[in-house]
């Protein structure tokens, strides 16, 4: 079975950090590319960050370049998001997500998700 | 602005079908494929179709999934109380290289 379990939210300053991890198992770690993805208050889902299953290759959204990284460890089975100089509009929850690639596309579609951990920027 | 377009909302009666709609372009729904997740609060996304109509195992084959040019339809037959949920579409946009999600969609059950 799958599974995905979000860590490391919380609260924090207006241009702050914070590190999440999401831990997974139930799959080959390394074969997959991993995401994430965030649900701030009142919006829709938002893609915020893609990595292959190497790692060699990651890819952001426009309006947290510069700021996100995101890692993994894949002989931890760890998926990582730094996340620097926080705004008030990175309040969300953050998901984790296991990635289905499929040919032209970095992300087919999010196969599995876990149950998020919360983020909350205060100003 | 989500690059999807959905209904914020859609709603109908126990037993009945519904029809969610997800308008895109040329660069993510023309050209690549469509999936569909289902969100309720406090719980994890699940998957509900992938690859413009196919279904993971455990999804009841009421949830139906299609795409026709640079639009997609999830079809929901049997309304169900427990169907009430916020639903999404989303699919890769080759142009931006950017994965983009509808605003999603509030499904009620009256």
């Amino acid at each position: 079975e799958v599974q995905l379990l979000e860590s490391g939210g919380g609260l924090v300053q207006r241009g702050g950090s914070l590190r999440l991890s999401c831990a997974a198992s139930g799959f080959t770690f390394s074969d997959y590319a991993l995401g994430w993805v965030r649900l701030a208050p009142g919006k829709g889902l938002e893609w915020v960050s893609v990595t292959s299953g190497s790692g060699g290759s990651s890819y952001y959204t426009d309006s947290v370049k510069g700021r996100f990284t995101i890692s993994r460890d894949n002989f931890k089975n760890m998926l990582y998001l730094q996340m620097n100089s926080l705004r008030a509009e990175d309040t969300a929850v953050y998901f984790c997500a296991k990635i289905t690639v499929v040919r032209g596309a970095i992300i087919g579609y999010f196969e599995y998700w876990g149950q998020g951990t919360l983020v909350t920027v205060s100003s | 602005q989500s690059m999807l377009t959905q209904p914020p909302s859609v709603s109908a009666a126990p037993g009945q079908k519904v029809s969610i709609f997800c308008s895109g372009s040329s660069s993510n729904i023309g050209n690549n494929i469509v999936s569909w997740y289902q969100y309720l609060p406090g719980t994890a996304p699940r998957l509900l179709i992938y690859d413009n109509n196919e279904r993971p195992s455990g999804i009841p084959d009421r949830f139906a999934g299609s795409k026709s040019g640079t639009s997609a339809t999830l079809g929901i037959t049997g309304l169900q109380t427990g169907d009430e949920a916020h639903y999404y579409c989303g699919a890769w946009d080759s142009s931006l290289s950017v994965w983009v999600f509808g605003g999603g969609t509030k499904l009620t059950v009256l």
